[in-house]
């Protein structure tokens, strides 16, 4: 079964970097994903697709500050250089034949 | 540059159904796929179903099966979608999103505004 896991919670200094994880369920390793920001009281916003070999592809004006990444089932999403609008719940999705997948999401407190 | 506009607030009773359309702007609309996403509140994105820009194919979650209709209409590049015999766990805001052509998708890659949609005796 096709299964997207998240930290609930994650939390950065000003300034600082952060890796957020996005795990693939077994036997989905090879699966892309992609990465969704949600500042608070607002929608969804695309920030990368994220392939299994590492190569990803971002969203329009999406800050060089944000980068991906993959290692084996997982996807990873690296905010850099953080700024206090960074702070805001990320999904990871994924999608297959009659199914689009969302994970629970991790929420990102800048400190 | 790529747009989805969204119909605005719908308050609804009970047993009532609420339609929520779509406008696709800044691309081909027959070229890619149309996802229907909700967020109750407090909660994350919950994915309703896919629709095809191109000929109308549909996927669904079982959840919805039977309650929901998706439609599009290729001369306005509008997509819409119905969801009847609310409840209040129904409650939540709705957002369409820009979804691969075929049934296997891709990443949802640009999202409307959202509708909030309050199901209310």
């Amino acid at each position: 079964q096709l299964v997207l896991t998240q930290s609930p919670s994650a939390s950065a200094s000003l300034g600082a970097s952060v890796k957020l994880t996005c795990t693939l369920s077994s036997g989905h390793s090879r699966n892309a994903i992609a990465w969704h920001q949600q500042q608070s009281e607002k929608g969804p916003r695309f920030l990368m697709k994220v392939n299994s070999d590492g190569s990803h592809t971002k969203g329009d004006g999406i800050p060089d500050r944000f980068s991906g990444s993959s290692s084996g089932a997982e996807r990873y999403l690296t905010i850099s250089s953080l700024q206090s609008e960074d702070e805001a719940d990320y999904y990871c999705q994924t999608w297959g034949v009659g199914i689009r997948l969302f994970g629970g999401g991790t929420k990102l407190t800048v400190l | 540059q790529v747009q989805l506009v969204q119909s605005g607030v719908e308050v609804k009773k009970p047993g009532a159904s609420v339609k929520v359309s779509c406008k696709a702007s800044g691309y081909i609309f027959i070229n890619y796929g149309i996802s229907w996403v909700r967020q109750a509140p407090g909660q994350g994105p919950e994915w309703m179903g896919w629709i095809s820009g191109y000929n109308g194919n549909t996927k669904n979650i079982q959840k919805f099966q039977g309650r929901v209709i998706m439609t599009t209409d290729t001369s306005t590049s509008t997509a819409h979608m119905e969801l009847r015999s609310l409840t209040s766990d129904d409650t939540a805001v709705y957002y369409c999103a820009r979804d691969g052509s075929a049934e296997y998708g891709d990443s949802l890659d640009y999202w409307g505004q959202g509708t909030l949609v309050t199901v209310s005796s």
